[in-house]
């Protein structure tokens, strides 16, 4: 059973466009994180968001925690070849001590 | 100031054989964990080590699976008798404490393993 879902899987778009990632669950997280994972490599993490209805922004990224503390969104302006990659949302749940993985989308940026 | 290193970085192995993998932490991290990545998919959690503390062994697969962290440094996952689904990435990483809200999770490159 996936703790944590994302949508889409799969993303393709051209160089200058908008786009949403969705992380949705029905479980209540005490943060959640987002990393971005290059081929080859480890996750890196971008954003811990700890409120519920927090909004952080990271440059052209931009990432909300759900009033309810069980979803998230990633929301990217103007899309940039360098922004390819898997985007990964990670939960952390009010009585442990792990972080639960989604199951990542995969962001293609066509110049 | 060195990352979280892993090794091997491939490792092509027949069915049944065992392997080890290595994991060396951050230093001063006290939190490792041990995750399985299949192709272009999310992280699957396999165990953490917490300082002294007993591992939380919940996510391990089947009894094939085991690690070990000596010194509170350097861990090994050990498969044995591995099996095709066995075959994955499986990644380390380390942070200065476990269940904290704002720990960032230091990653290291991950090891690709493949049975043939």
């Amino acid at each position: 059973t996936q703790l944590l879902e994302q949508s889409p899987q799969f993303l393709s778009i051209q160089e200058g466009e908008n786009l949403t990632v969705y992380c949705n669950s029905s479980s209540v997280f005490s943060s959640l994180q987002w990393y971005r994972q290059e081929p080859g490599e480890g996750p890196v993490l971008l954003v811990t968001v700890v409120t519920g209805g927090e909004v952080k922004k990271l440059k052209r990224l931009t990432f909300q925690f759900g009033d309810a503390r069980k979803d998230s969104s990633l929301h990217i302006t103007a899309a940039q070849p360098g922004d390819t990659g898997l985007y990964l949302c990670a939960g952390l749940v009010n009585t442990g001590n792990q972080f639960y993985f989604g199951t990542g989308t995969s962001l293609t940026v066509i110049p | 100031g060195a990352g979280v290193s892993q090794s091997p970085s491939n490792k092509v192995t027949e069915k049944g054989k065992d392997v080890e993998l290595r994991c060396d932490p951050i230093s001063g991290h006290t939190a490792l964990y041990w995750y399985r990545q299949s192709l272009g998919q999310g992280l699957e959690f396999l165990i953490y080590f917490q300082g002294n503390s007993a591992p939380d062994k919940s996510g391990l697969p089947s009894d094939r699976f085991s690690a070990e962290r000596t010194g509170g440094s350097v861990s090994t996952l050990t498969i044995q008798r591995t099996q095709q689904e066995d075959s994955a990435v499986y990644l380390c990483a380390s942070s200065r404490r476990s269940g904290r809200a704002k720990d960032t999770q230091y990653f290291g490159p991950g090891t690709r393993l493949t049975v043939l």
